[in-house]
């Protein structure tokens, strides 16, 4: 059975610091790699995507994925007390359409 | 960027009603589309995958005639909760994705209580 595996947290970081979540998934099949970012009782809103070993970039956020370890994360930088939410890491094989959810890791950033 | 529409948000009625919510791709074709149920503080939960032209794919444990789940064309998918009861109310989403491997987007969702 597939899994993506998160600490559920809650992860606390000071506003203006570094926030890194992790993921670990189970099907070394998966190739598709995802972060979403859901505040509470709101659905969840894609952050990043990454298909290749390596870093990827994007304003605060860059996503790492590492296929050899399984590993999957999410770094964002100057973290805001808006970035409060929960991160949602999902995964997906080849030619899948269907995503496989962890259970989120909720940070919370302290002004 | 791609744009998925629920409607509605918020539906409050009376134990024993059938409730239908509408999920649209706006700016894409989807043959696929998934519906997700979480309840409050929990994970997402896979109810089943909508596909466009057949039957949908129900997870384990999701009853197929308690959720009916339409998809009759590229750009609707519908959930109908036949007699609701109140351990129906839950925050039902929906999401589609324009291609596989593709990021899937959300609905807004939409919050249904039984009363």
């Amino acid at each position: 059975q597939k899994e993506v595996e998160q600490n559920s947290g809650p992860l606390s970081v000071p506003e203006g610091a570094i926030a890194s979540l992790n993921c670990t998934y189970s099907d070394r099949g998966s190739q598709s790699f995802f972060w979403y970012r859901q505040y509470s009782g709101k659905s969840p809103e894609l952050i990043m995507f990454i298909y290749s070993n390596g870093d990827k970039e994007d304003g605060r956020f860059t996503a790492q994925l590492n296929k050899a370890s399984q590993y999957v994360s999410l770094l964002i930088r100057d973290s805001q007390p808006s970035d409060s939410a929960t991160y949602l890491c999902a995964v997906n094989g080849a030619g899948s359409y269907q995503l496989t959810f962890g259970k989120g890791t909720k940070l919370s950033v302290i002004p | 960027g791609a744009v998925v529409s629920q409607h509605p948000s918020w539906v409050i009625c009376k134990s024993g009603t059938s409730v239908k919510i509408e999920c649209r791709s706006l700016d894409f074709q989807a043959t696929t589309m998934f519906w997700y149920r979480q309840f409050p503080k929990q994970s997402l939960m896979l109810m089943a995958t909508s596909n466009e032209g057949s039957k949908a794919t129900y997870e384990q444990g999701v009853e197929k005639d308690k959720f009916l789940i339409n998809h009759a064309s590229l750009t609707l998918s519908t959930l109908t909760v036949t007699s609701a009861h109140p351990e129906d109310s839950s925050f039902y989403i929906c999401s589609a994705s324009f291609q596989d491997n593709q990021p899937q987007h959300f609905g807004d969702g939409t919050r249904l209580s039984i009363l």
